[in-house]
């Protein structure tokens, strides 16, 4: 079946612009992550979402990030004013419904976005 | 919370020789360490996952210890191949709002020279 997708591929943006990144879930798993991966780097949490529930947004570096999804779909992550720090790649990843059990986390392949 | 520290940060191996890579753990509550692998241009996949209620656990060439006295697991690839390189991270749980949290190590770079 179809995977976790991520649009754009690629992104480069000028510094202070605002960008939208798109992640479309595997149909029926509840719980939606965002992370940011800096260049050589290791995984950052970001944000995760579970079903109709408040997300945990404590990851979110400063409030130029917010995120948003509906239901159990598409999650988009808004970054504002875009700052060259933020030049990373942005994965998302989602699984079943999480709680106290463990489930695999599948990855998409991530947004590569440049600031200039 | 939950602090996971990951070695080597590269790790270079000829084509046939084993790798180690290692993690450890701060939360004595975690129970799930899961171990995934990072192609070019690709997101990580799950390629082993280990529970609290075993110390070790075996697929093909790769293999997981865990020893939850010393907070620490390992990752062991035998046999290597060129298909091997790439970045593996280890994973740790921290239960934090109602939900497992996965903390990942920073990664260990593995290259297998043929």
């Amino acid at each position: 079946g179809a995977g976790v997708s991520q649009s754009p591929s690629n992104k480069v943006t000028e510094k202070g612009k605002d960008v939208e990144l798109r992640c479309d879930p595997i149909s029926g798993h509840t719980a939606l992550y965002w992370y940011r991966q800096r260049l050589g780097q290791g995984l950052e949490f970001l944000i995760y979402f579970q079903g109709n529930s408040a997300p945990d947004k404590s990851g979110l570096p400063s409030d130029r990030f917010s995120a948003e999804r509906t239901g159990e779909s598409v999650s988009t992550l808004t970054i504002q004013r875009t700052q060259q720090e933020d030049s990373a790649v942005y994965l998302c990843a989602s699984s079943l419904l999480s709680g106290q059990g463990h489930y695999e986390q599948y990855f998409g392949p991530g947004t590569r976005l440049t600031v200039t | 919370g939950e602090n996971v520290e990951q070695h080597p940060s590269t790790l270079s191996v000829q084509e046939g020789d084993s790798a180690v890579i290692k993690c450890t753990y701060s939360d004595s509550a975690s129970n799930y360490f899961p171990w995934y692998k990072q192609e070019l241009e690709k997101g990580p996949q799950l390629i082993i996952d280990i529970r609290s209620n075993v110390g070790e656990k075996k697929d093909q060439r790769i293999a997981v210890t865990l020893n939850k006295t010393a907070k620490h697991f390992s990752l062991h690839i035998t046999e290597t191949q060129p298909e091997d390189s790439a970045v593996y991270f280890c994973a740790a749980p921290i239960f934090s709002g109602g939900y497992n949290k996965l903390i990942f190590g920073a990664g260990t770079r593995l290259a297998v020279h043929p």
